[in-house]
């Protein structure tokens, strides 16, 4: 099981602003790194995976990045809007199974 | 809708009783998971089942038991449970080991309250 940490833990942003959180994970025994955004209610929904070093994903205003020698990975959101508001998870693969952090909870206001 | 289904979507049992979460998946996947989200813990891996085999098994306790019949259901039996087991319990697909690139598709979730 891998140790993940994400940082911040929670997030509060007014509409229109930019934010960015944090996954760290050990870098040894890397298979690929996930994304996931979990909305209250709702299904955890995956948004990125990721393998290489270097990888850059984008989805709209969504966009990751991705160090594997330094067993890190970063989630931007620009321009974020309320239906943004979402816990976001990370989960490296560590070859069997995803294990997930304990998310960033961000919340977006009007 | 994510094509997973599960049911029930919130359970309440007593700690003598036997009661089974149920998940299907209509994606066509060759991959099942269950995973428990406790509060403020992060979602914990349970059981990997693929092709009906289970392949993880994350130290569970035995009264959470099992049940892959095929690729596309995936039960969960409970039977003498504890209080501390009350949490939210997910299934999931992909469309194979998440080793690789295959993303989990996940259903809403069962809500249990042990009492």
């Amino acid at each position: 099981i891998l140790n993940v940490e994400q940082s911040p833990q929670s997030l509060h942003v007014q509409e229109g602003d930019s934010t960015n959180f944090t996954c760290s994970f050990p870098s040894s025994n890397f298979y690929a790194l996930h994304w996931y955004r979990w909305e209250t209610a709702k299904s955890p929904e995956a948004l990125f995976v990721m393998t290489l070093n270097g990888d850059e994903k984008k989805k709209g205003r969504i966009s990751a990045t991705l160090n594997t020698k330094e067993g890190y990975s970063y989630l931007y959101i620009k321009g974020s809007q309320p239906e943004d508001s979402a816990t976001y998870l990370c989960a490296p693969s560590s070859g069997y199974a995803l294990n997930f952090g304990k998310g960033t909870s961000l919340l977006v206001t009007p | 809708e994510t094509g997973v289904t599960q049911t029930p979507r919130h359970l309440v049992m007593g700690m003598t009783n036997k009661k089974s979460l149920k998940c299907e998946q209509h994606l066509g996947h060759n991959a099942m998971y269950w995973y428990k989200q406790s509060a403020k813990k992060p979602l914990e891996l349970m059981f990997v089942y693929n092709f009906k085999e289970q392949t993880e098994n994350n130290s569970v306790p035995s009264r959470f038991s099992p049940e892959c019949p095929n690729s596309s259901h995936l039960f969960l039996h409970l039977h003498t449970l504890q209080p501390e087991d009350s949490a939210l319990y997910l299934c999931a697909s992909s469309q194979e080991r998440a080793r690789y690139t295959g993303e989990l598709f996940f259903g809403e979730g069962s809500r249990l309250t042990v009492l």
